[in-house]
């Protein structure tokens, strides 16, 4: 029952190819938010859910990023044709709403060879 | 775009004393700030909450301040631990019925036995 879980815990693949990550939120938790995290640095905002509908996409870097979260639970962020840049620690984390904290999962470390 | 600065250098503090953990914002007000904690290898984990409204909020050891005149949080950890070592982490939401949450860089803090 517990908490935000995200996998694989660790992906690593070619540049130029496709993956997908997934993240099981916290059941109830009608929010939902993808991070990436760079070493050192903060989490950058890629995406938000309320329900099945990307509130806000801002920070999709490029049209290669893509999410989706059908049913509103799982969501799977998607990315096209990797690139070595793409390398870093994907968050996910779900919320009750906007206005109340974050539980985020461990994280998915990409690493694009 | 929002910008929020926290000390980039790593705060190093004796055992017992307070922490004092820095978080100024540019351009935007908050509709609240949040500040987490996060460990090398996990995702951040949720600590404080303090609204626009608000102008302190204390859980146990920790203070959390906010002045919007500032555009500045204050995070105090008091009777410090080794065990409080770890990166800090502020983050807002914009006022206005935004849905991004913004996230500093973080403060890395080491408390010496």
């Amino acid at each position: 029952g517990a908490g935000v879980s995200q996998t694989p815990s660790n992906k690593v693949t070619e540049k130029g190819k496709y993956v997908e990550l997934r993240c099981d939120p916290i059941s109830g938790h009608t929010a939902l938010y993808w991070y990436r995290q760079s070493l050192g640095q903060g989490p950058e905002f890629l995406i938000y859910f309320q329900g099945t509908g990307a509130a806000d996409d801002s920070g999709l870097p490029n049209d290669r990023f893509f999410a989706v979260r059908p049913e509103g639970s799982v969501s799977t962020l998607k990315i096209q044709r990797t690139e070595r840049g793409d390398s870093a620690v994907y968050l996910c984390a779900s919320s009750f709403d906007r206005y109340n904290e974050q539980f985020f999962g461990p994280g998915t470390r990409l690493t694009v060879l | 775009s929002q910008k929020i600065e926290q000390n980039s250098e790593a705060l190093n503090i004796q055992e017992g004393k307070t922490a004092t953990l820095t978080c100024n914002y540019t351009n935007y007000s908050p509709a609240y700030l949040q500040w987490y904690r996060q460990d090398p290898g996990r995702g951040p984990v949720f600590l404080l909450l303090i609204r626009e409204n608000e102008k302190e909020k204390r859980k146990e050891r920790l203070k959390v301040t906010f002045d919007t005149t500032l555009k500045q949080s204050l995070f105090h950890i008091t009777a410090s631990q080794p065990a409080d070592s770890a990166t800090y982490l502020c983050a807002l939401l914009r006022k206005g019925g935004y849905q991004k949450v913004t996230f500093g860089t973080g403060t890395k803090l080491q408390v010496i036995p």
